[in-house]
C-alpha cells in the first residue's frame, strides 16, 4: 500500500512568487496534517483536516498560506505570495479517524521548499 | 500540550539495547506519551505510544513510570538504522490542538 505522497519533494521559487505543494494521504485516512520545519527550528504543526473540513488551523502562520482538500482526498497548501521566511520542509500526514487523536500518523517524506 | 524534556544527543552502540528518557513532570490524566523518529531526509516515522502500562511493539518498548512524569522508549538492539532524532510528545486525549508538538529530540547516535 503507498505511504503519504508529497509533490515536489523540492521547489524553488523567487520571493513573491506562489508555489502549491500536494500531499495525497494515505486511502481511506480522514484526518490530514501540515507540518513545516524553517531553518534551525522545530517542526511545527499548521492544520489538521478530517475529511474536507479544517478541523483546526491554528498553526497557519498568516493569510499568506492557504490548504484545501476538496472532495477529502488530496490536500494542497498554497503559498502566495511567498517570502524569504517560508523556506524550510514542509510535511504533510495522514491518520485514521477513530473520533480521538491518539492514533498513529504517518508522514510523507516532506517537501523542501526555498525561496530565494 | 504538557512539555516534555529529553537530552539532546545520545550514543550508543550496535547490537546494544538503548533507553531514551524522557520526562514530563507536568503530565495531565488524560495525556498520552508518543515516541516518533525522524532518521535523516525523511519525515517523522511513529514508534509507539502509551497512557499508563508499559508498551511493546515490533519496534520498541515504551517504558512509563508509574507517577506518569517520566518514560523510556527502549530499543532492544540497537542498528545503523536507528541513528535518528527522536521525539516524545504528550497528545491530550480530552481536548486540546490537534497536531503533534515536537520538541528539540534526542538525536541518537549508533556506532558500529
Amino acid at each position: 500500500e503507498a505511504g503519504v505522497t508529497q509533490f515536489p519533494s523540492h521547489s524553488v521559487i523567487e520571493k513573491g512568487q506562489t508555489v502549491t505543494l500536494r500531499c495525497d494521504p494515505i486511502s481511506g485516512h480522514d484526518n490530514l496534517y501540515w507540518y513545516r520545519r524553517v531553518m534551525g527550528k522545530e517542526i511545527k504543526f499548521l492544520l489538521h483536516f478530517v475529511k474536507e473540513s479544517k478541523q483546526d488551523e491554528s498553526g497557519m502562520p498568516n493569510n499568506r498560506f492557504l490548504a484545501e482538500r476538496t472532495g477529502g482526498t488530496y490536500s494542497t497548501l498554497k503559498v502566495q505570495p511567498a517570502e524569504l521566511e517560508d523556506s524550510g520542509v514542509y510535511f504533510c500526514a495522514s491518520s485514521q479517524y477513530t473520533g480521538h487523536l491518539n492514533t498513529e500518523a504517518f508522514f510523507g517524506q516532506g517537501t523542501r521548499l526555498t525561496v530565494v | 500540550d504538557a512539555k516534555t524534556t529529553q537530552p539532546n544527543s545520545m550514543e550508543s552502540n550496535e547490537e546494544e539495547p538503548v533507553h531514551l528518557p524522557c520526562n514530563h513532570s507536568t503530565i495531565s490524566g488524560t495525556d498520552y506519551i508518543h515516541w516518533y523518529r525522524q532518521l535523516p531526509s525523511q519525515g517523522p516515522e511513529y514508534v509507539i505510544h502509551g497512557l499508563t502500562s508499559n508498551v511493546n511493539n515490533r519496534m520498541a518498548s515504551l517504558a512509563i513510570a508509574e507517577d506518569r512524569k517520566s518514560s523510556t522508549l527502549i530499543l532492544h538492539r540497537a542498528t545503523l538504522r536507528d541513528a535518528a532524532v527522536y521525539y516524545c510528545i504528550l497528545r491530550d486525549s480530552g481536548g486540546g490542538a490537534d497536531g503533534l508538538t515536537f520538541g528539540k529530540g534526542t538525536h541518537l547516535i549508533i556506532q558500529p
